[in-house]
């Protein structure tokens, strides 16, 4: 039981760059979620997803765009990425909606220049 | 959702009780206190929660005060895998919002 994984580990862009942060659970859990930790500061919810199909916006979902293509597997996709986009990313799972207990992965550290 | 007041950093010996307040003087009937820790640069790490009632489980106990305006959570014996950062959420969805939490230092 791997619980929640994510890939890449590390990334550098270059600004303008695309790409697309993977995240995938194997606890069986409906609703997902991404949040990005800026240095000195809490996480902030990008998007999450209820449910297989449905997303929604969070706190801070400008130059990004997700999608959840089956229950295990939600991609959080950056199009045209900028040095304001420098953080941590992380993923997170939980049974359904009103459960508040969520499972986060290790991180993707990701650098825009 | 309510916002949290937590004080920036604490400390502790090892083996001591590690008791962290937060306010939440604003939180309404139906939101939860929950409370989740940050360990160095690793994903956050539930740890419990409650409405009303104070709460116990194996990692810590969660004390609500009455008017539910604070509340604080207390790691027993507290050791050095303990240092943290302790995030205080109150929320009644399941979009949680981080503050900068209390950075807790056990020291030897």
């Amino acid at each position: 039981n791997a619980g929640v994984t994510q890939t890449p580990k590390f990334q550098v862009l270059k600004t303008g760059q695309s790409m697309t942060l993977q995240c995938a659970q194997d606890m069986n859990h409906n609703s997902m979620y991404w949040y990005r930790q800026d240095p000195g500061m809490g996480l902030r919810l990008i998007y999450y997803s209820a449910s297989e199909g449905t997303t929604d916006k969070g706190e801070v979902p400008n130059g990004y765009n997700v999608s959840r293509l089956n229950k295990r597997e939600f991609s959080l996709r950056l199009e045209s990425a900028a040095p304001s986009q420098t953080s941590v990313y992380f993923c997170a799972s939980s049974t359904d909606r009103n459960s508040y207990e969520q499972y986060f992965g290790p991180g993707t550290r990701l650098t825009v220049t | 959702d309510a916002k949290t007041t937590q004080p920036p950093s604490m400390d502790c010996a090892e083996g001591r009780a590690a008791n962290l307040p937060c306010n939440h003087s604003t939180i309404s009937g139906n939101e939860y206190v929950y409370w989740y820790r940050q360990i160095h640069s690793q994903g956050p790490q539930y740890i419990i929660h409650g409405l009303k009632n104070n709460e116990t489980n194996e990692m810590a106990s969660l004390i609500i005060t009455e008017d539910r305006k604070s509340s604080t959570l207390i790691l027993p014996h507290a050791t050095l895998r303990d240092t943290a950062v302790y995030y205080c959420i109150v929320t009644d969805t399941d979009k949680l919002i981080f503050g900068t939490g209390t950075r807790l230092q056990v020291f030897p």
